[in-house]
């Protein structure tokens, strides 16, 4: 069975700060990897996605790499701002039924302040 | 622009009172899922359909079911609501080819709250 955990649970910083969260998984067979963010009380914002033959995806500030050997994935922040305040949850799927099933990370809570 | 879209965004119904969420899309993906989302915890899935074909997750209550009458939409019934099942409840779509996982899009959700 797949478990996904992130770390750090939550992570204050301030403002223009360079940062990085992790996310790791246990069965490295895997066909990709997905980046979230959700504001409270809303739905989820896909942010990158990583297909299992790609090392890096970058979209401007954000970065993700995925190493499957070690069953791991970093997303890298650039640059933070305050309106990058939200929950980032990584995501792993699992065809299942003709969809993908996906397991999501426990998420970071991350705060970035002025 | 919006591509998934759910209504309600807040549904309040009370104890055992059947309700129903509506999610539709302007993907023409042929995948829907329904997820749940408790408070502080990551979204857990309940079932998805793969064009027509209803797949249910082991773990999903037989209180929950679901409707997908054309590929726009997708509905989520909860037959007699629980204190147990306030949440909220996330739609996605996504557009299978092949085995390869594809990025899943997902809607504002629907925040429900029983009474």
């Amino acid at each position: 069975k797949q478990e996904v955990t992130q770390i750090p649970a939550a992570l204050s910083v301030p403002e223009g700060e360079n940062l990085v969260l992790n996310c790791s998984f246990t069965d490295s067979a895997i066909y990709n990897l997905q980046w979230f963010r959700q504001d409270p009380g809303k739905g989820l914002t896909s942010l990158l996605l990583i297909q299992s033959s790609q090392r890096e995806q970058t979209s401007g500030r954000l970065n993700a790499s995925l190493d499957k050997s070690s069953g791991r994935s970093t997303l890298y922040i650039a640059a933070s701002q305050p309106g990058d305040s939200a929950t980032y949850l990584c995501a792993v799927p699992l065809l299942t039924g003709g969809g993908n099933k996906l397991t999501f990370g426990t998420g970071t809570q991350l705060k970035v302040e002025l | 622009d919006a591509m998934v879209i759910q209504n309600p965004r807040y549904q309040v119904t009370q104890f055992g009172k059947p309700v129903t969420l509506s999610c539709s899309q302007t993907l023409n993906h042929n995948v829907m899922y329904w997820y749940q989302q408790k408070s502080s915890q990551a979204p857990k899935l309940l079932f998805h359909y793969y064009d027509k074909d209803f797949n249910n997750e082991a773990d999903t209550p037989d209180n929950f079911q679901s409707r997908r009458p054309n590929t726009s939409f997708c509905f989520l019934d909860i037959r007699s609501p629980g204190l147990g099942d306030a949440a909220m409840y996330l739609c996605a779509t996504s557009n299978k080819k092949g085995l390869a996982g594809e990025t899943q899009y997902f809607g504002p959700g629907t925040r429900l709250l029983v009474l």
